[in-house]
């Protein structure tokens, strides 16, 4: 069973802080994602990494930046938080090479920026 | 251009009526499309894939390429359905999915 795991339920944060969000998978699989979900938005793809060190922007990448160092696991970082970036932020993962397949859903980290 | 479209923000419906939530796409390509789901409390998962036209928890959808939809339909709506539900589209060669805005479905009893 593919488990994807995020390193907090819910963060609070204040405004011109950094922030780490860590996504953890582990079923060995290459593409790894970062959305946010608000709601009337629905979820929007911030960064997509299809390998290590790899990475693309997704359609709202402005204000944040990611990091895979290591095959299992993918870091969303805010470099300076800032309010309108309160959310919730989903990572996902899959195999490379499958775009039929299921993507696997972590639980979801809630921020809130102050 | 690539995109989404679920009209409905919001279905209430009572528990044992039929239940439609609305997908439309817009897609040059051949469409690989899906529907996700979120219970309360729950992580997003799949609930089913058009490729695989299989039928799950009683849940159908069927591609129209004719009118670019694919809509999710249940005949008889139970209270356990309630939930936040994405259509997505797959974007070819990518591995990447376009989500639409989503639609809360809630079966009163």
């Amino acid at each position: 069973d593919v488990k994807v795991t995020q390193s907090s339920r819910y963060l609070v944060k204040r405004t011109g802080e950094k922030v780490f969000l860590e996504c953890v998978q582990d079923m060995d699989h290459e593409n790894m994602f970062w959305y946010r979900q608000d709601p009337g938005l629905g979820l929007r793809l911030i960064y997509f990494s299809y390998d290590v060190k790899m990475k693309e922007k997704g359609d709202i990448p402005e204000g944040y930046s990611v990091s895979r160092e290591k095959k299992e696991r993918f870091s969303l970082i805010l470099e300076s938080a800032s309010t309108n970036q309160t959310s919730m932020y989903l990572c996902a993962s899959t195999p490379q090479g499958t775009s039929t397949d299921t993507q696997y859903f972590g639980p979801g980290t809630r921020l809130t920026v102050l | 251009a690539q995109r989404v479209t679920q009209p409905e923000k919001l279905l209430s419906v009572f528990k044992g009526a039929p239940v439609e939530l609305k997908c439309n796409y817009s897609y040059s390509g051949s469409p690989e499309l899906f529907w996700y789901v979120q219970y309360s409390r729950q992580r997003l998962q799949l609930l089913l894939r058009h490729i695989s036209r299989e039928s799950i928890k009683g849940f159908t959808a069927d591609l129209n390429k004719g009118e670019t939809s694919f809509h999710l339909k249940k005949p008889f709506a139970q209270e356990e359905d309630s939930a936040m539900y994405y259509c997505a589209l797959a974007i070819y060669n990518t591995d990447k999915l376009i989500f639409g805005t989503g639609t809360r479905l809630q079966v009163f009893p």
